[in-house]
């Protein structure tokens, strides 16, 4: 079945170790998007891909990066991580950006800062 | 600029009992909207979406839900709710055109009591 595969989905880093989330995709959808969810809060939008046009929220801190070296793969890297940047990393992909068909998003990978 | 709002935090119901989630949306035009639900420490799930016409759209699961444009307004319903349902809601709105990222509301939680 097509999807979206995120690993791992359960990271644990020491703060201020780098560290890298992966998202990849079965849909060859052309948007790729990362989000941050905390406990009992929205998913937040940190940024996302429109084919190879990266688009950065405005309020995403520049402790968090994104890759995309090909339609398929995504990667969230986080440089410095801080206890308050563990959370629930989402992905989620949409075929055109156009929102009619919604998103499809992965299992999601929880971070955990210690 | 979008918004969503979903006013009630957390809702209990008993099994078998109906389910009513509330969705307030804020838009200039004509919206995208979407219900997604997500279980513990999973991603999120499009239940379903309303882009036009028939007011009253299907989903999965055995849900529905209603678009009132004069509300700006677009809740969730199921007439007879599972213990299996006990999860995260999320609505969303989306642009009806461009491709500006969906926005999501902060989710109700719905537990289910015997």
């Amino acid at each position: 079945d097509a999807m979206v595969i995120q690993n791992p989905r359960y990271q644990v880093t020491q703060f201020g170790k780098p560290v890298t989330l992966s998202c990849s995709q079965t849909l060859n959808h052309n948007v790729m998007y990362w989000y941050q969810q905390k406990s009992s809060q929205a998913p937040k939008l940190l940024f996302h891909y429109y084919d190879k046009d990266f688009n950065n929220e405005a309020d995403t801190p520049d402790n968090f990066q994104s890759r995309r070296p090909n339609t398929s793969f995504c990667f969230l890297d986080i440089r410095s991580p801080g206890l308050g940047d563990a959370a629930m990393y989402l992905c989620a992909t949409s075929r055109d950006g156009r929102n009619m068909g919604g998103y499809t998003f992965g299992s999601g990978t929880r971070l955990t800062v210690v | 600029a979008q918004s969503v709002t979903q006013p009630d935090i957390h809702i209990t119901v008993s099994e078998g009992a109906s389910l009513e989630l509330r969705c307030n949306y804020s838009y200039g035009a004509t919206p995208y909207l979407f219900w997604y639900v997500q279980s513990p420490g999973q991603g999120l799930q499009l239940l379903l979406k309303y882009f036009s016409g028939d007011t009253l759209v299907q989903g999965i699961k055995g849900f529905e839900a209603e678009f009132k444009r004069s509300q700006s307004s677009f809740n969730l319903r199921k007439p007879s709710v599972h213990w299996s349902d006990a999860a995260e809601y999320f609505c969303a709105v989306g642009e009806a055109s461009g491709n500006t990222p969906l926005v999501f509301g902060k989710g109700t939680r719905l537990s289910v009591i015997a």
